[in-house]
Formats: structure tokens, C-alpha cells, sequence
């Protein structure tokens, strides 16, 4: 267990409104992720950070940025919340991001966007 | 840029059936090679891994071999429980530009029947 709670688990709102989702580690480690899950897709990485203020955009970052102003908290906003953001979003973390570095996820959280 | 291509799915087994989950990838460098298994409703969670080529990864009953020659990693278990009915998610850890980002599959669903 590598201490990753994310708030909120479930969340419905509507197109339009903004939206934190946010991971949080108690374990300080440096490599802090974003994925979204969805069917035929599998994960797509959104947005990853490599320490504290230092953060890079994934394969799918349009329409989502990222702050990280202390080392236990990621957190991810959709400014504007449309309906293609529907999906599951799950955090990871990788303690050192070392090549052999195992990933240790967060239980998700479903965001659907009406 | 790197990839990993699995079988689609639903893989679906009768009890005690044996297992091949097929997995190829395509790298640039040398990379970390895992399975991670998805229950749902939850998270990912680390299978198994091998960090060089001819290395066996293995875990409750699954195993599978780092084949370099042939860009595989194929997931095995000689008899599948009920319970392994999960996700499955063929990954590799690369570092491009010093930074760790993993490359997942897209996942393969099995369904054991008692």
C-alpha cells in the first residue's frame, strides 16, 4: 500500500463547470501521475509531475492542467468540464521513476459529466 | 516512440483452464517489462515484472518471461481460480529524456466460469 488517497470517488457534474480532482501520497514520493481510463482505450497518461512545481503534459492533456505545490498533493482541473471528459480517473505515483520503478495507483475516481 | 500491443479480449476460461495472455512491445532502449491486474472497482496493481531480457517474473500462480528476441512478455497460469477474473495490463518503463513514463496496453478482460 503506498498511501494514495483520491477525493472525490464519484462526482457528477455538468458541462461547463469546473472541476478538481485531487491525489493525495503520504509517502513523499517524487513521481506523481494523472490517468484517465476508458473503454477500448485502456490509460492514457494526462499529465505527470516530477517534483514540486515541476510538471509535464501526457498524450491527452487538452482541456486539463495540474499543480503541485507540495510534494503529497497532485491535483488535476478541468476548467471547463465537457462531456468527452467523462471517464475514470486514477493517480499513481513512482517513488524514485527509476527504469525498473514499480507504479502504485489510487482507487479512481468516476467523474461523469452531464 | 514505444508501444505495447496486447490480445483484445474477453479471454473466457472455465476453472482449472490454462492461460496465455499474449503481449508484444516495441522499444527503443531496454526497458522494465510488467503486468498489472485490475479487480473492478479498483486500481491497478503490480502482477509481476522483469527488468532484463530472459528474466521470469512471477506471482500467485502467473508467470512470464522477458523474450528479447522475440519483443514478448506473455502472461501464463497453468490452472485460472474463479478470482483471477480481472483486467490484465501488459506495460514497459522507459526514460525518455529522464523522465519515467510508463507505456501501458490497452488491457485484456478474463472471465473465469466456475
Amino acid at each position: 500500500d503506498a498511501g494514495i488517497t483520491q477525493s472525490p470517488r464519484h462526482k457528477v457534474t455538468e458541462t461547463g463547470t469546473p472541476v478538481t480532482l485531487r491525489c493525495h501520497q503520504t509517502e513523499n514520493h517524487r513521481y506523481m501521475y494523472w490517468y484517465r481510463q476508458d473503454p477500448g482505450h485502456g490509460l492514457r497518461l494526462i499529465h505527470y509531475s516530477y517534483g514540486v512545481k515541476d510538471t509535464d503534459k501526457g498524450e491527452v492533456s487538452d482541456g486539463y492542467s495540474v499543480s503541485r505545490s507540495k510534494t503529497e498533493d497532485f491535483l488535476l482541473t478541468l476548467e471547463s468540464a465537457t462531456s468527452s471528459q467523462t471517464s475514470v480517473y486514477f493517480c499513481a505515483i513512482t517513488p524514485q521513476g527509476g527504469g525498473t520503478d514499480t507504479q502504485y495507483f489510487g482507487p479512481g475516481t468516476r467523474l461523469t459529466v452531464l | 516512440g514505444n508501444s505495447v500491443t496486447q490480445m483484445e479480449g474477453p479471454v473466457t476460461l472455465s476453472e482449472e483452464a490454462f492461460l496465455t495472455i499474449n503481449c508484444t512491445y516495441t522499444a527503443t532502449g531496454y526497458p522494465s517489462l510488467f503486468w498489472y491486474v485490475q479487480y473492478p472497482g479498483e486500481g491497478l496493481q503490480l502482477l509481476l515484472k522483469a527488468t532484463k531480457a530472459d528474466d521470469k517474473g512471477s506471482n500467485k500462480g502467473f508467470e512470464a518471461t522477458y523474450r528479447k528476441e522475440t519483443t514478448s512478455f506473455h502472461l501464463e497460469k497453468g490452472s485460472v481460480q474463479v478470482s483471477d477474473s480481472a483486467v490484465y495490463f501488459c506495460a514497459l518503463s522507459d526514460i525518455p529524456g529522464g523522465s519515467y513514463i510508463p507505456t501501458f496496453g490497452r488491457g485484456t478482460s478474463l472471465i473465469v466460469h466456475p
